[in-house]
């Protein structure tokens, strides 16, 4: 069925640290990869996506790859700040974002000043 | 800029009770969905809505669950005899452009 695998469960590092999240996805259909931010007890916020026709999108300090063949895409956020600090879900889906979306476990990010 | 909102942000219910949970999703928008997530837990699917009929809905999304846009603005979930593990955070989303855009949820305690 359809399933998003994330790793890893947590993640600490040090502030000016890089940070990456991996994830893997069943659905070889799946053409949209979103990410998003939880602070807790708040909405999940969408901080980057990208589409199966890209491989690699960056925003300011947040990026994130794809790795069609072997249906992986990753996180990476450089120079991390405290306030970074939440958990980072990745999810999949297909047909552009229209359609539901499978979202991993999750990675709960701690950065310390 | 537009927000999906939710109400109630709390609701505590007994159960076997009905709970509505209701959203307003950004007003150009065509496509619905409610998700849940359960306390320290992954976000999970349970139905998605467009043109005034489900277009799809997860195994959760059973018998006891209905959802209705009973006007130009509102999106309702219902649970009709509540359960205890329905207790959750649940999310309303939607999308115009393709990007979901979640609302902030809606934490339901069932007793």
């Amino acid at each position: 069925g359809e399933n998003v695998e994330q790793h890893p469960s947590t993640l600490s590092v040090q502030e000016g640290d890089s940070a990456v999240i991996k994830c893997t996805y069943s659905d070889s259909a799946s053409n949209y990869f979103p990410w998003y931010k939880q602070e807790l007890g708040k909405r999940p916020q969408l901080i980057i996506d990208i589409r199966s026709n890209v491989g690699e999108k960056k925003d300011q300090r947040i990026a994130v790859t794809l790795n069609k063949t072997a249906k992986h895409f990753s996180l990476h956020i450089t120079e991390t700040q405290p306030e970074d600090s939440a958990v980072y879900f990745c999810a999949a889906s297909f047909s552009g974002g229209y359609n539901k979306l499978i979202f991993g476990a999750g990675t709960r990010l701690a950065v310390h000043p | 800029e537009p927000e999906v909102t939710q109400t109630p942000s709390h609701q505590v219910t007994q159960m076997g009770q009905e709970v509505i949970l209701r959203c307003v999703p950004i007003s150009n928008h065509l496509y619905f969905y409610w998700y849940r997530q359960i306390l320290g837990q992954k976000v999970e699917f349970l139905v998605s809505f467009y043109n005034n009929e489900i277009s799809e809905k997860s195994e959760i999304f059973d018998d006891q669950f209905s959802v209705e846009r009973p006007d130009g603005s509102n999106f309702t979930l219902k649970i009709r005899s509540t359960k205890l593990e329905d207790s959750a955070m649940y999310f309303c989303a939607s999308t115009g452009e393709q990007t979901q855009y979640f609302g902030p949820g809606t934490r339901l305690l069932v007793l």
